[in-house]
């Protein structure tokens, strides 16, 4: 059976930093781009960033260019998002997503996470 | 990149059918046939329901079409029952970002 699973969410000063993980399992992990998506308390999803199955490739919404590097394990089926510099404006459910295929279909997320929440709170 | 555009909210009975609408451009859904829609409830795991514009994943059901014309997107859940209350998404490969948009969503009550 598929599984995604973050952790690493909490409550975190405003200017302050943050790790998030995502487990994989069920998969064989390195063969599938992986992907972060947020919600926000009362808004819809928002893309986050994503890293193609290899880690030779990624991408970041602009809202969050140089804040944030997705990052993977693929020995440990493990991909990461370092946050920093974080605002009250990055509240929010994070999500972690596996694509569907590669080419176009990394675009699909056909499995997610519970998610995990971020509070940037002082 | 601006989100792609959805009704706030939609509603019916149970049995009927809705229609939700997903309209983007020409970097997006017009231009590519990779549109996806998710089931959200709240407090869980987003589900996906269609991809490429039209497929169902194994175990969705038939009850699930959707479609393209231009640059918009449908969705159509017929013979709606109570558990198809919940929030839904669109989301279609853009070239902007060379991954993903999402739509703002369409909350649908089933009355």
């Amino acid at each position: 059976e598929v599984q995604v699973l973050e952790s690493g969410g909490g409550l975190v000063q405003p200017g302050g930093s943050l790790r998030l993980s995502c487990a994989g399992s069920g998969f064989t992990f390195s063969n599938y781009a992986m992907n972060w998506v947020r919600q926000a308390p009362g808004k819809g999803l928002e893309w986050v960033s994503s890293i193609s199955g290899n880690g030779g490739s990624t991408y970041y919404a602009d809202s969050l260019k140089g804040r944030i590097t997705i990052s993977r394990d693929n020995s440990k089926s493990t991909l990461y998002l370092q946050m920093g510099s974080l605002r009250a404006e990055d509240t929010a459910i994070y999500y972690c997503a596996k694509s569907l295929g590669g080419s176009y279909l990394r675009s699909t997320f056909d499995y997610w996470g519970p998610g995990t929440v971020v509070t940037v709170s002082s | 990149q601006s989100a792609l555009t959805q009704p706030a909210s939609v509603s019916g009975s149970p049995g009927q059918s809705i229609t939700i609408s997903c309209t983007g451009t020409s970097s997006d859904v017009g231009g590519y046939n990779y549109v996806s829609w998710y089931q959200h409830h709240p407090g869980k795991a987003p589900k996906f329901i269609i991809y490429e514009v039209t497929n169902r994943p194994s175990g969705v059901s038939n009850r699930f079409s959707a479609s393209k014309s231009d640059n918009t997107a449908s969705l159509t859940i017929s013979g709606l029952q109570a558990e198809d209350e919940g929030d839904y998404y669109c989301s279609s490969y853009t070239s902007t970002s060379a991954v993903v948009v999402f739509g703002g969503g369409t909350k649908l009550t089933v009355l």
